[in-house]
């Protein structure tokens, strides 16, 4: 079962980069790794999806290194709206199989 | 747009009690999750559903079963409510058995007296 780790919480300033890292040593071969982001009273939402490599969309980027033993989340110039928790999921391979793991989560507190 | 929903947003319950918290996605999804948030914990896996009529265990299932019986809808139910099921349950759903983006409902604040 892959476990997630991930800082618990980070601070920041409105317009900065920043990139959160969630380590996953034992991920298995067919494993994905997810990232969600979850506002105070709401159900978490799906912000972007990997294997390997890098993945970017309108929102964020994903960079996954070889080994996939860790992943980092990037946002780029975040707003006072970004504040929110973000969690790293890995599992539920291609087929079926692997349990769906959260992370711990990481409280972004994002600030003027 | 994907919607989930949850039969209630807070409900209170007493020890002993069974309860029935009910999930119903209007997307035609396979899969249907039941998952527990508590400070610190994060988001626990306590069922998955794959297909109607099947159910899967996930991370901490104790004291807790799902029901089924329409694909549109999955059922947790607690048979004896305990004060340490006091907690917010997020119900998600998505699309196939492959991985895929799950849709959350807005959670169910269970408090149990």
């Amino acid at each position: 079962l892959a476990k997630t780790t991930q800082p618990i919480s980070m601070d920041s300033y409105e317009g900065q980069e920043v990139n959160i890292t969630c380590s996953h040593n034992n991920i298995a071969t067919n494993d994905y790794i997810t990232w969600y982001q979850q506002f105070p009273s709401q159900g978490p939402r799906f912000i972007i999806q990997g294997y390997k490599t890098k993945v970017t969309n309108e929102v964020a980027s994903l960079f996954i290194p070889a080994d996939r033993k860790s992943s980092t989340l990037s946002l780029p110039r975040v707003s006072l709206s970004d504040t929110a928790v973000y969690y790293c999921l890995v599992g539920w391979g291609r087929g079926g199989g692997n349990k769906l793991t959260f992370g711990t989560g990481t409280q972004l507190k994002v600030e003027l | 747009d994907v919607k989930v929903t949850q039969s209630s947003r807070y409900l209170v319950k007493r020890t002993g009690e069974k309860v029935f918290l009910e999930c119903v996605q209007d997307m035609d999804h396979e899969n249907m999750f039941w998952y527990r948030q508590d400070p610190g914990l994060g988001l626990r896996l306590i069922y998955f559903s794959y297909d109607v009529k099947m159910k899967e265990k996930g991370d901490i299932p104790e004291g807790y079963s799902v029901s089924r019986e329409k694909k549109e809808r999955f059922s947790l139910i607690l048979e004896s409510a305990s004060t340490n099921q006091t907690s917010m349950y997020l119900c998600a759903s998505s699309q196939t058995r492959d991985i895929d983006e799950q849709y959350f409902g807005p959670g169910t604040r269970l408090t149990v007296t």
